[in-house]
C-alpha cells in the first residue's frame, strides 16, 4: 500500500500571505490529522478529520483551518502567515481510532 | 489537557548497548500508547504500540512496558545498532472520546556510537 503523500514538501511564503497544504491518506483510511512540529512546541495537534467532518481541534487560532473530500484526502489553510508559523506540517492518516501512520510533512518557511 | 513528559532528551549508548526512554502522562482516561522513531528530514514512523488492557509488547529488539497506576510506559530497545539513532517520541490517546489525537512527548535523540 501507498504511504501517506503531502504536497508540496517545501514552501516559502511571506507574512501576511495565506498557503494551502495537501495531504492524502494511506487507501480506504477516513481519518486525516494534521499536527505542527517545530523545535520549541514540539509535536502538536492541529485538528482532525473523519468521513467530511472535523472531529477534534486542537488550541490553535482561527488562521489555521482544514476540510476533508469525499475521498478522504485533506486540505489544510493557513491565513495571514506569521513567522511564527513555519514549521514542519504533518499529516497522518487512521483506519480507526488511534495507529496514526505521518507523511513526510510539508516544510513551511514564512520570511 | 492531558501532559506527556519523556525522558531523557538525549541518549547516548554504545553498538551492542540497550536504551531505555521513560514516559508519564496525566490523563487516567488514556488508553493508547504509541511509540514513533523521527529520522531526520522524515515524518514520525510508528514502531509500535501498546493498548492498556496489555501490561508489555515486544517486536523483536523493541518492547513497551506500560504501568498504569503509575500512568508510566518504557521503550527498551536492546542491541542497539547505528541505524537505530534517530529522535524518538512517546505519544498518548484517550480514544474514542479524542478521536484519533495524539499528545505527545517531547522527544528523545538516541545516538548509537558504533
Amino acid at each position: 500500500k501507498a504511504g501517506v503523500t503531502q504536497t508540496p514538501r517545501y514552501l516559502i511564503k511571506t507574512r501576511g500571505q495565506q498557503v494551502t497544504l495537501s495531504c492524502s491518506p494511506i487507501s480506504g483510511h477516513r481519518s486525516v490529522s494534521w499536527y505542527q512540529q517545530t523545535p520549541g512546541q514540539g509535536l502538536q495537534f492541529l485538528f482532525e478529520y473523519f468521513s467530511e467532518t472535523q472531529r477534534n481541534k486542537g488550541n490553535f487560532p482561527g488562521r489555521f483551518s482544514g476540510r476533508q473530500f469525499s475521498n478522504s484526502r485533506s486540505e489544510m489553510n493557513v491565513s495571514t502567515l506569521e513567522l511564527g508559523d513555519s514549521a514542519l506540517y504533518l499529516c497522518a492518516s487512521s483506519y480507526l481510532y488511534n495507529e496514526q501512520f505521518f507523511g513526510p510533512g510539508t516544510r513551511l518557511t514564512v520570511l | 489537557g492531558e501532559n506527556v513528559e519523556q525522558h531523557p532528551s538525549t541518549l547516548s549508548v554504545q553498538e551492542g548497548d540497550s536504551a531505555v526512554i521513560k514516559c508519564t502522562y496525566s490523563d487516567s482516561a488514556s488508553n493508547y500508547f504509541p511509540w514513533y522513531k523521527q529520522e531526520l528530514g522524515k515524518g514520525p514512523q510508528l514502531i509500535i504500540d501498546i493498548r492498556s488492557n496489555v501490561g508489555e509488547k515486544k517486536d523483536q529488539r523493541i518492547a513497551v512496558t506500560l504501568n498504569k497506576t503509575a500512568k508510566h510506559f518504557s521503550l527498551h530497545i536492546t542491541e542497539t545498532q547505528p541505524e537505530d539513532s534517530a529522535v524518538y517520541f512517546c505519544a498518548v490517546s484517550a480514544g474514542p472520546t479524542s478521536g484519533s489525537r495524539l499528545t505527545f512527548g517531547e522527544g528523545t535523540q538516541l545516538t548509537v556510537n558504533p
